[in-house]
């Protein structure tokens, strides 16, 4: 979905770097999720965001924060990268209004990180 | 815990073949359900989804699923798959007052011509 944006799309880092991945959406929501897609595990909550002061934890925030820079933008850090970091990473937005659209979520195009 | 299971991670179909792809989860609360699917190297989009109303939900490219409350499932079906419909396929479930999503494991469906 060309309304949310995730940059870079591939990564190959090294362990103990810094890393951040970007998020940009263009469709006005309010809420914003980070999550990591690993084989066989289907997709975990990183963090999420319901507005810009708004910050929370996901299932597996250890090694990872999360930065909210404006409404549109989402960003996760990994401080020091570690091998099992390696994973494929999508950004998330949904609109909190009501009725059917609740909490619908809209997926970026993902990033795919490498930990050496 | 509060869980999604999917108990098929691998389906192989023939083109043409009936499709039916399990989803159970585990809360005892009303919940609001959805089907995502991901193509091969793109992002995840929606099939189809239930809040309300009529358990049997028609989505897009002719899947549909059935919430059966009495069993916890939410199981997607599709009368003839093409090939186009090899993907992976996720189950997600949202507790009625609660934010987050949690997804099952996946399926991966491939569908041979």
């Amino acid at each position: 979905d060309a309304d949310v944006t995730q940059t870079p799309r591939n990564r190959i880092t090294k362990t103990g770097k810094r890393i951040m991945l970007e998020c940009s959406q263009t469709k006005g929501h309010d809420r914003m999720y980070w999550y990591r897609q690993d084989p066989g595990l289907g997709l975990r909550l990183i963090y999420y965001s319901f507005d810009v002061k708004d910050i929370n934890k996901g299932e597996i925030s250890d090694g990872y924060s999360v930065s909210r820079q404006a409404q549109a933008k989402f960003s996760l850090s990994l401080e020091s990268a570690i091998p099992n970091q390696t994973a494929l990473y999508f950004c998330a937005t949904s609109d909190p209004g009501g009725g059917s659209k609740y909490n619908e979520q809209f997926f970026g195009p993902g990033t795919r990180l490498t930990v050496l | 815990a509060q869980s999604v299971s999917q108990h098929n991670h691998h389906v192989i179909l023939s083109e043409a073949a009936s499709l039916e792809l399990g989803c159970n989860y585990s809360y005892g609360g009303t919940v609001n359900l959805f089907w995502y699917v991901q193509y091969p190297g793109q992002h995840l989009q929606l099939l189809l989804k239930y809040f309300s109303g009529d358990p049997l939900v028609k989505g897009i490219k002719g899947f549909e699923a059935e919430f059966i409350k009495s069993k916890f499932s939410f199981n997607l079906r599709k009368p003839s798959v093409q090939w186009s419909d090899t993907a992976e396929y996720f189950c997600a479930v949202r507790l009625t007052g609660f934010q987050k999503l949690v997804f099952g494991t996946g399926t991966r469906l491939l569908v041979s011509p």
